[in-house]
This record gives C-alpha cells, structure tokens and sequence, in this order.
C-alpha cells in the first residue's frame, strides 16, 4: 500500500537535546512538506523540499532543520533552539508543488513533548 | 498575505441531516485552490474535496459538496446526510500558486471547525 508514515508517534524531548522525526514515503512524490499544529489551531508550515536536495523555510523553520537526500525521506530535527516544541508535526507530500489543484497527502503524525 | 477564516468553533448536526460548514479567503491572487480535510481524533489529516479558483462547477465527492462563491470569497463545505463517523475537526485550507514568482505549494489553513454527530 502506497502512504506516508511517521515515526515515532509519541517523542519525548528533554531540555537542550536534538530530535529527529521521520517521514517516509512510497507514493513517488517530488514535493514533501512538514506543518506544525498547536492545540485547537490550524497547520503552519515548518520546511518544504520541492526535489531531492533541496529545501526551503517556511513560515515558522526557526528552531528546526531538515535534510532531503532521498526522494522517499524527509525527517525533521527539533533542535534545542527551538524553545516551544512541545505540538503535533505532520509531514505530507504531493506529486510537485507547480499546480494549484495537487493535493498534500499527509502521515499519521507525531506528538512531540518536552520532559 | 493569504488568509483563511472558519468562524465556526464547533457544529453540531442531528445524524442524517445536511450541514454547512463556513470558510472565507482572503487573497490578492486570481490563481488559487481550496481544499478541505478532515481531522477526526486520531490526528490524521485526510482530504475530502477540491476547488480551483478558475472551475466554473461547484466541486463534489459523494456526500461532500463545496459551494463556492468567488465574488464574496467563501468556500463553505456541505456533508450531506451526516454519520457518526462525521464527528471530527474539519480545516478549510488555500493553495496560493504564485508566490514571489515561484510556486512552492504551501497551504494556509483556517483554525478549524469542530463537527459533532449526534445519533
């Protein structure tokens, strides 16, 4: 089955420390995006990545940082830059990024906590 | 800047009945897309429905219809005959296309609109 998954789904963090969530996925899509969302809020995006080896900042990337060196992976680093990290991170990804009707197909998501 | 407004918090609908639920826009472009997911406990985000600035047709899949009215910028959601499985946070979202000359797909979401079914 083609889909998007994400791991873990539950990440603790403690103070100062790096973490890295995963995202996979096997739909051959170019374009793969990461959101956060807040309690009761909508989505804000974090990073995008069009093509292999290349990203961009989105909105909110302070605090943040990707990689994309394969097609299929797009996994996310909270750094200890990022004082608030505690929210829910969804990636999804799209066929490209060129057309106004692609649709973001996103994973599961993951809950991320500061201990 | 983009901005997208649901001023619903929460609806609730008596199962079988038909809802709307209420999204405005607020772009200076002519080219955009409107989409709709639904968000149900789990936290997946799972897409319903897609319009394009430029369609002329009111977009539909099954029981979920978007009426869409360019001129007052709404893109209100309709679910026809209401499940239980219904029950979720429904987010309206906007695809600007042209974005600094270069188009990289970002969607700018509403805060969501809670749906409870009741049986």
């Amino acid at each position: 089955d083609g889909g998007i998954t994400q791991s873990p789904k539950y990440l603790f963090r403690k103070e100062g420390q790096n973490v890295t969530l995963s995202c996979e996925q096997n739909l051959n899509h170019d374009a793969m995006y990461w959101y956060r969302q807040d309690p009761g809020q909508g989505l804000r995006l974090i990073y995008y990545s069009q093509i292999v080896n290349d990203f961009q900042k989105g909105d909110i990337a302070e605090g943040y940082s990707v990689s994309r060196e394969k097609k299929e992976s797009f996994p996310l680093t909270v750094t200890s830059a990022q004082k608030n990290p505690t929210a829910f991170y969804l990636c999804a990804s799209s066929i490209s990024s060129g057309r106004r009707q692609e649709t973001q197909y996103f994973g599961p998501g993951t809950r991320l906590l500061v201990l | 800047a983009q901005k997208i407004t649901q001023t619903q918090p929460g609806m609730f609908v008596q199962e079988k009945e038909a809802v709307t639920l209420d999204c405005t826009y607020d772009t200076s472009d002519q080219s955009y897309g409107l989409f709709w997911y639904k968000q149900p406990s789990s936290g997946e985000m799972i897409f319903l429905i897609y319009q394009g600035s430029y369609d002329e047709q009111n977009a539909t899949e099954g029981r979920y219809s978007l009426n869409f009215q360019k001129a007052r910028k709404s893109a209100n959601l309709v679910i026809s005959a209401s499940q239980l499985g219904d029950s979720a946070m429904y987010f309206c979202a906007m695809r600007d296309v042209n974005a600094g000359g270069t188009s990289y797909g970002k969607l700018t979401f509403g805060q969501g609109t809670i749906l409870t079914v009741h049986p």
